[in-house]
C-alpha cells in the first residue's frame, strides 16, 4: 500500500540555522508533491507545490526538492525564526484530476531563540 | 472573504447519536474534501466532491455520508457515531482542476463517548 514517512520526532534547531525536513514515500508515483504548515489547533496552510519534472522550487526562505528516483522530498527553511515553529506536512497527489492528496503524519519543528 | 468555515467547532456525542458537520466556502471552488486527523496518523481523506451534486469515497469512508447540494456547501454526516470516530475533522476546498493548493477550514473537534 502507499506509504508516506516523515520524521515523527520533533526537529529542534537554533534560530538562524537551516531546518531540513524529509518526506519519503513508497509504492506510489506522485505527479505532484505539496508542503503544508499546521499550527496547533488550526487547519493546514499551503506552502509550496512541486511537480514531478521539477527538481527544486523556492519561495522566499523556503526551498523544496523532489527526487523521484529516491522517492524523497526535502523541505528547507533557511535563516529559521521562532515563528517558523509548527508542524509541517507533506502531501502527494497522483496524475488524476481529482485533487486527492495523501498526507504524511507531519514533522514538528521547534526553532529556539 | 471568510474562506472555508466549519460548524460546529466542538461537539461531544454519545455512541449511536447522529450529527452533521457543515463546511462552507466563499471562494467559488469546485472541489471540496473532508479529512479526519488523528494523532500520529496525519490527515486521511474521508469523502470528496469534484462539483455540485457529485461525491466520491476517499480512503476512510465507512461510517460517514456526505452531500453537496450547493456548490458552496459540503456536509459530512455521521448516522450512528462510534468512539472510533473521535477525531478532528477538517474540510478543504480547491479550484476546479487538480494540482492546486487546498484551503482548509479551522476544524471540528468531535468526541464520541
Amino acid at each position: 500500500s502507499q506509504k508516506i514517512e516523515q520524521n515523527s520526532e520533533a526537529l529542534n534547531i537554533q534560530e538562524g540555522k537551516t531546518a531540513t525536513l524529509t518526506c519519503n514515500y513508497t509504492n506510489y508515483s506522485p505527479a505532484y508533491l505539496q508542503w503544508y504548515r499546521q499550527d496547533p489547533g488550526r487547519g493546514p496552510v499551503f506552502l509550496l507545490l512541486i511537480r514531478e519534472n521539477e527538481k527544486e522550487k523556492r519561495k522566499e526562505r523556503l526551498k523544496v526538492t523532489f527526487d523521484t528516483t529516491l522517492k524523497q522530498s526535502l523541505f528547507h527553511i533557511t535563516a529559521s525564526q521562532p515563528a517558523d515553529s509548527a508542524t509541517y506536512l507533506c502531501a502527494l497527489e497522483g496524475s488524476s484530476n481529482t485533487g486527492k492528496l495523501i498526507f504524511g503524519q507531519g514533522t514538528t519543528l521547534q526553532v529556539k531563540p | 472573504n471568510a474562506g472555508v468555515t466549519q460548524t460546529p467547532k466542538f461537539r461531544v456525542l454519545k455512541t449511536g447519536q447522529s450529527m452533521t458537520l457543515l463546511c462552507a466556502q466563499d471562494m467559488n471552488h469546485e472541489y471540496m474534501y473532508w479529512y479526519r486527523q488523528d494523532p500520529g496518523m496525519g490527515l486521511r481523506l474521508i469523502h470528496y466532491s469534484v462539483g455540485e451534486g457529485t461525491t466520491a469515497k476517499g480512503e476512510v469512508p465507512d461510517g460517514y455520508n456526505v452531500s453537496r447540494l450547493k456548490k458552496q456547501n459540503f456536509l459530512l454526516g455521521l448516522e450512528s457515531a462510534a468512539p472510533s470516530q473521535t477525531s478532528v475533522y477538517f474540510c478543504a476546498s480547491s479550484y476546479s482542476t487538480g494540482h492546486n493548493e487546498q484551503f482548509f477550514g479551522p476544524g471540528t473537534r468531535l468526541t464520541v463517548l
